[in-house]
């Protein structure tokens, strides 16, 4: 599976929008761009999940570009419950989950 | 509401026992997986399972092994525990794409 880049902390204010850039230069093709979100004393959460161009849902935006060598999750409008460890993962669980690899994370704090 | 249960929230194992963690999910999914968790490493996965008496490796087997007996029950053994083998431990579970993985709360096991 890609290997991911993502910044190890962000810090925002509430309301602000928040826009955590994950790299993948080598995503191979039939890859698929998946977010997950992980609070304290919890298992990570999943976000949101695309292909190419753009997907939103309830909670957040994923935008990926044409060569689809990095996406961008985008948060809203933060409030202080979005503080969390937010985790970029890339592969083809259609072929199976070898190598599965969330890497580190972007500890994202929203303070008032 | 979906639920995946771990047995234990902490565990506390002295260097060289055998230790069982289990997980539980209700939601009748087919894939099961373990993770584990240390600081600045993310999350890596130990053992994953297509379905029951069905298991594959992931990034870091070594020293692991795992049981799928039933389907809505995945075991994770550490034959013999050593004190590397500190760490969070995370199970998931899911089902047809998107494979959206769903965590239960963790199980913290400290050897000594």
């Amino acid at each position: 599976l890609a290997k991911t880049t993502q910044p190890i902390s962000m810090d925002s204010y509430e309301g602000q929008e928040v826009n955590i850039t994950c790299s993948h230069n080598n995503i191979a093709t039939n890859d698929y761009i998946t977010w997950y979100q992980q609070f304290p004393s919890q298992g990570p959460r999943f976000i949101i999940q695309g292909y190419k161009t753009k997907v939103t849902n309830e909670v957040a935006s994923l935008f990926i570009p044409a060569d689809r060598k990095s996406s961008t999750l985008s948060l809203p409008r933060v409030s202080l419950s979005d503080t969390a460890v937010y985790y970029c993962l890339v592969g083809d669980m259609n072929t199976g989950f070898q190598k599965l690899v969330f890497g580190t994370g972007t500890r994202l704090l929203v303070s008032p | 509401d979906v639920k995946v249960t771990q047995s234990s929230r902490y565990l506390v194992k002295r260097t060289g026992e055998k230790v069982f963690l289990e997980c539980v999910q209700d939601m009748d999914h087919e894939n099961m997986f373990w993770y584990r968790q240390d600081p600045g490493l993310g999350l890596r996965l130990i053992y994953f399972s297509y379905d029951v008496k069905m298991k594959e490796k992931g990034d870091i087997p070594e020293g692991y092994s795992v049981s799928r007996e039933k389907k809505e029950r995945f075991s994770l053994i550490l034959e013999s525990a050593s004190t590397n083998q500190t760490s969070m431990y995370l199970c998931a579970s899911c089902s047809a794409p998107p494979y959206e993985q769903y965590f239960g709360p963790g199980t913290r096991l400290t050897v000594t």
